[in-house]
This record gives C-alpha cells, structure tokens and sequence, in this order.
C-alpha cells in the first residue's frame, strides 16, 4: 500500500498568518491527491482534490498543490474556524490511504 | 440532498462480529463506490476499504484483508462493513463516505455520521 507522511504533525501558528501542510507519498501519485479538514466530533471536510481543485464551498483561503510524491496545503490567513486537524489522503487507485493528520492550534 | 445515515452505536465482545449499516439518499445510489474508514479514540483516520455500488466489487487495505467484508443492497440503497474477530483496539468510529467521482478513483465528498464501536475484552 501507499503510505502518506504529513508534516508537521502539530503546528501552532496566529490568527491571520498564512501556513502550510506538507504530504509526501511513498510513490508517485499524479495528483490523486485530496486534502480534509476535521473538526472534534465533526466529520471530516473535502477541501481540496486532485491536488489543486478547491471543493465547492471552501473559502479561497485554501489551496493546494504539488504533484507526484509531494504535495502542500496552504492556508494563506488564517481565520477562527481554521483550527483543526488536516489530513490527506491518496486516491492513486482503488486502494486509499490517509495521512496521520496535521493538528493546527492556536499560538 | 445527499445523505449517508448509518446504524447506531454497537458495544461487542473480543472475538465476536459487527455489523455496521450506511442508507444513502439524495443520489444515484450504483454510480458511485462508498468507503469505509474508521478512527480510534484520539487518533486519526484510517481507510478500511471500498465497495462499488454498482457491481459489488470490493478493494480492501491490507491490514483488514480476511476479517472484513463489505456489500451492497441496491434495493434499499444500503452499503454494509462487516468486521469479524474483534479486538480491543477495534473500538473507534466507523464512516461511510461516498465518492466523488463515478468509476472510483475518487476522493469522498459526503461523509456518515459515524458508528462507534466499543470492543471490550
């Protein structure tokens, strides 16, 4: 199976400053890529797919990309309701895998 | 709209079955494969395998290759997770979400509520 490496695994950081989620794969993926926002107790969230589409109703602060085995998500200010855990996840084929998650917290 | 409701909270023994539901509505049910995934308390989301709705077809993770099985009823919309030979650190929530895209290959834009599953020993 693909495995999906996210770092960091926390990351504390301000309101309005921009950060960025890196997700690298053990092989190449193409851009079968989507990224997820989980809140506690919330189910998780499709932000961003294929790399750099962002879903339907995601704030344009959000965007993706990379290709490959290397990818980033970038929030470019970050708002309240941003803090939350960040995962991706691999859709290269039919076997899917996630990523152990990015806690985002409050500096 | 689109919704997946899924089956309620189970509490098993080690060594039993669960059974685990997911009714979705809003959408043509056989275009589009549903996945299951669960997360244990604390921790974060693990992919446990898919189901076509649309043949049954199933690709399954590794780790649960032998002790789950996953199948469809087209009549009723309803796609089923199966886990055999439970354990303690079974007990998480487990998801249905469905696919974005028909054909599979496709990350999940509608999610379950979420079952949990308690596995006590």
């Amino acid at each position: 199976d693909i495995q999906m490496t996210q770092s960091p695994s926390t990351l504390s950081a301000s309101l309005g400053d921009r950060v960025t989620i890196t997700c690298r794969a053990s092989q190449s993926i193409s851009s079968w890529l989507a990224w997820y926002q989980q809140k506690p107790g919330e189910t998780p969230k499709l932000l961003i797919y294929k790399a750099s589409s962002l879903e339907s109703g995601v704030p344009s602060r959000f965007s993706g990309s990379g290709s490959g085995t290397e990818f980033t998500l970038t929030i470019s200010s970050l708002q309240p309701d941003d803090f939350a855990t960040y995962y991706c996840q691999q859709y290269n084929t039919n076997l899917y895998t996630f990523g152990q998650g990015t806690k985002l917290e409050i500096k | 709209q689109v919704q997946l409701v899924q089956s309620g909270a189970e509490v098993k023994q080690a060594g039993a079955s669960v059974k685990v539901s997911c009714k979705a509505s809003g959408y043509t049910f056989v275009n589009h494969g549903i996945s299951w995934a669960r997360q244990a308390p604390g921790q974060g989301l693990e992919w446990m395998g898919r189901v076509s709705a649309y043949n049954g077809n199933t690709n399954y993770a590794q780790t649960f290759q032998g002790r789950v099985t996953m199948t469809t009823d087209t009549a009723t919309s309803t796609v089923y997770m199966e886990l055999r030979s439970l354990r303690s650190d079974d007990t998480a929530v487990y998801y249905c979400a469905k696919e974005k895209y028909t054909g599979g290959q496709a990350p999940f834009d509608y999610w379950g509520q979420g079952t949990p599953v308690t596995v006590s020993s």
